[in-house]
């Protein structure tokens, strides 16, 4: 079957400590994002890229950074500079192509940093 | 900037009843809306989308959606809803940019028997 998936569902990190969330995606979509999602704060795009080998800055992208060397996979690391980390992190993907706009979802992450 | 809110936070509702969840979007040449259903603790799932054509938009799970550009809104409706119809509810339309769907902030409904 086709989709994204995430790993893991549930992580856990000391302050300090940078973390590389996994998402990858077998649906041979050119477009990869990633969301962060607070209680109340709806989804907000922390980056995203449209093609391997370039990724853009989102709304709130201070404090994480990204790769795309491979079309199906786009990691997202939590440095120490974000100064809030602990959220529930969604990548999603598009196919990229004229006309299309629906993204499809991976199941998250839950990142708890104490 | 392109924005949409969502009108109500939480919508509590009786099992069977009708309910409708509020959208509204800033104005734009294109635009291009869509409904997305998020049960705990999981991903988002495509409820149903608007690209062009007919208003009246039906998506899954009996769910309906009317996009009405004088009052740029895309309120999204159902006729009767059921307990498992309790989750969080996301209206998103896609940028100016053409590069990314922007997040309202959701409405959690809540289904009780």
């Amino acid at each position: 079957d086709g989709g994204i998936t995430q790993s893991p569902k549930y992580l856990f990190r000391k302050e300090g400590q940078n973390v590389t969330l996994s998402c990858e995606q077998n649906l041979n979509h050119d477009a990869m994002y990633w969301y962060r999602q607070d209680p109340g704060q709806g989804l907000r795009l922390i980056y995203y890229s449209q093609i391997v080998n370039d990724f853009q800055k989102g709304d709130i992208a201070e404090g994480y950074s990204v790769s795309r060397e491979k079309k199906e996979s786009f990691p997202l690391t939590v440095t120490s500079a974000q100064k809030n980390p602990t959220a529930f992190y969604l990548c999603a993907s598009r196919a990229g192509g004229s006309g299309t706009y629906e993204q499809y979802f991976g199941p998250g992450t839950r990142l708890t940093v104490t | 900037a392109q924005s949409v809110t969502q009108l109500d936070s939480q919508v509590p509702v009786f099992e069977e009843a009708p309910v409708e969840l509020r959208c509204n979007y800033s104005s734009s040449v294109s635009v291009y809306l869509f409904w997305y259903v998020q049960y705990p603790n999981q991903g988002l799932q495509l409820l149903l989308k608007y690209l062009s054509g007919s208003t009246l938009v039906k998506g899954i799970n009996g769910f309906e959606a009317e996009f009405n550009k004088s009052q740029t809104s895309f309120h999204l409706r159902k006729p009767s809803v059921h307990i498992s119809d309790t989750a969080e509810y996301f209206c998103a339309v896609f940028n100016q940019a053409g590069t990314a769907l922007i997040f309202g902030k959701g409405t959690t409904l809540s289904v009780s028997s």
